[in-house]
């Protein structure tokens, strides 16, 4: 079945470091690739998404490139902040039998110290 | 951006009670789904619902669970009767349309702990 496994946390960095989360995936079919990001005390919100191989997607200086061959979707920020500070989901969801089904990675929690 | 609420954000239980947890999706939503996350594990899929049906579920939404949305009010997962194993976070989450370039809008969860 579908699977995605993403960099294992937590993962510390100082401002101003850079910033890589690993992401693969395995599905059959043709998915749209996600990065949420939750912040303390809320829900998962959408960071951005991308629907076709080979493009990129991009957010508050965070982004990703959909790499198909490589069945990749590593997340990148040059430069994060204390305020980046979150757990990140990568997610994929397929072309299923109704409705929209997101199969998660575990998450990666960041933590950014001033 | 679109706000879903969950209530109640904790609930304490005993084993082989019911239970139900609460969503308010975004208003006007036609697509509401549930997930489970157990400690340190992922966010898994239970169900989704549409126009008062479920339209699919995985293995994990077990017989004791049902889900309702009577006359547009809370989107309600029920759990009965509760076993240890369905200590977790539940999210809901709504979407405006179905299909696999939609965007989930979640809640914040509500941690369920049976004893």
């Amino acid at each position: 079945g579908d699977s995605v496994t993403q960099t294992e946390g937590p993962v510390t960095l100082s401002e101003g470091t850079s910033l890589t989360v690993n992401c693969s995936y395995e599905t059959k079919q043709y998915p749209t690739l996600f990065w949420y990001v939750q912040y303390p005390g809320e829900g998962p919100q959408l960071l951005f998404k991308v629907p076709k191989a080979n493009e990129k997607g991009s957010n508050r200086g965070f982004e990703a490139t959909y790499n198909k061959e490589a069945t990749s979707f590593h997340l990148q920020k040059a430069s994060v902040q204390e305020s980046d500070s979150a757990v990140y989901y990568c997610a994929l969801s397929g072309y299923g039998s109704s409705g929209n089904k997101l199969i998660f990675g575990i998450g990666t929690l960041l933590s950014v110290k001033p | 951006g679109p706000k879903v609420l969950q209530i109640p954000s904790h609930q304490i239980i005993d084993m082989g009670q019911m239970v139900t947890l609460n969503c308010d999706p975004v208003s006007n939503h036609l697509y509401f789904y549930w997930y489970k996350q157990i400690l340190g594990q992922q966010m898994e899929f239970l169900v989704n619902f549409y126009n008062g049906k479920v339209m699919e579920k995985s293995k994990l939404f077990k017989d004791q669970f049902s889900v309702e949305r009577p006359d547009g009010s809370y989107f309600t997962l029920k759990i009965q009767p509760t076993a240890l194993e369905d200590s977790a976070v539940y999210f809901c989450a709504s979407s405006l349309a179905a299909g696999y370039q939609n965007t989930l809008y979640f809640g914040a969860g509500t941690r369920l702990s049976v004893l």
